[in-house]
């Protein structure tokens, strides 16, 4: 296992195209994250799941991003329409079990022109 | 929103020397996390303390929280060129939902 793998890791699209980024958490964690983070900010909360089920979605987040877990493995975060603002690094990271340290994917960065 | 607020923002030192990183927080927290982010790259753990622990050790750091400042602090003594880094502090919230809310970082540079 070579830890959190996040594909692309590099995406740029015209707005108001639609994109989808896959997460590949390690096996045995069930719990798996999205965050966003720009320039100088520190990561922000998007949404996570455990298992397949999504327990929560951050306020932030609209209705044009979408997150899956099929079957509990991989995860996929799809914008639609996208726009110039969601220009960011997307992260998605695992944890083991709650109240554990998270390990973190290289990210994929998306550039909305 | 961000939970966490470090200070400083941003902090140069010399190889060799020590270096401070400070984080408060606003709510009840389950337990206090750091992590590491090289430039452009994802998050590295580092260490993980618990709302009942005061000090924690991790070979070069050492980690304190003070749940009545709602404040911790990360030490890294004998810094490396190679510790130069963003570090992170992020907070799992009491009734939180599990998830850690990151702070705004501090930049360390450590020069030669």
């Amino acid at each position: 296992d070579t830890g959190v793998s996040q594909n692309p890791r590099h995406k740029i699209t015209k707005r108001g195209q639609n994109v989808t980024f896959r997460c590949d958490p390690i096996s045995e964690h069930n719990r798996l994250y999205w965050y966003r983070q720009t320039l100088g900010q520190g990561p922000e909360f998007l949404t996570y799941f455990q298992n397949e089920a999504q327990l929560e979605k951050s306020r932030l987040l609209s209705d044009r991003f979408s997150a899956e877990r099929p079957k509990g493995s991989f995860s996929t975060l799809e914008i639609q329409r996208t726009e110039q603002g969601d220009s960011a690094m997307y992260l998605c990271a695992s944890s083991l079990e709650q109240s554990y340290g998270y390990t973190f994917g290289s990210g994929t960065r998306l550039t909305v022109v | 929103s961000q939970q966490g607020e470090e200070d400083p923002q941003a902090l140069s030192i010399q190889e060799g020397e020590n270096a401070t990183m400070n984080c408060s927080y606003k709510t009840s927290i389950n337990n206090l996390q750091w992590y590491r982010q090289n430039s452009g790259r994802g998050l590295v753990h580092l260490i993980l303390i618990r709302s009942n622990e005061r000090e924690k050790h991790s070979g070069r750091l050492r980690v304190t929280l003070d749940t009545s400042k709602k404040s911790s602090s990360l030490l890294i003594t004998a810094s490396r060129a190679a510790d130069t880094a963003s570090y992170f502090c992020a907070t799992e919230l009491t009734g939180g939902g599990n998830k850690l809310t990151f702070g705004t970082g501090t930049q360390l540079k450590v020069e030669l």
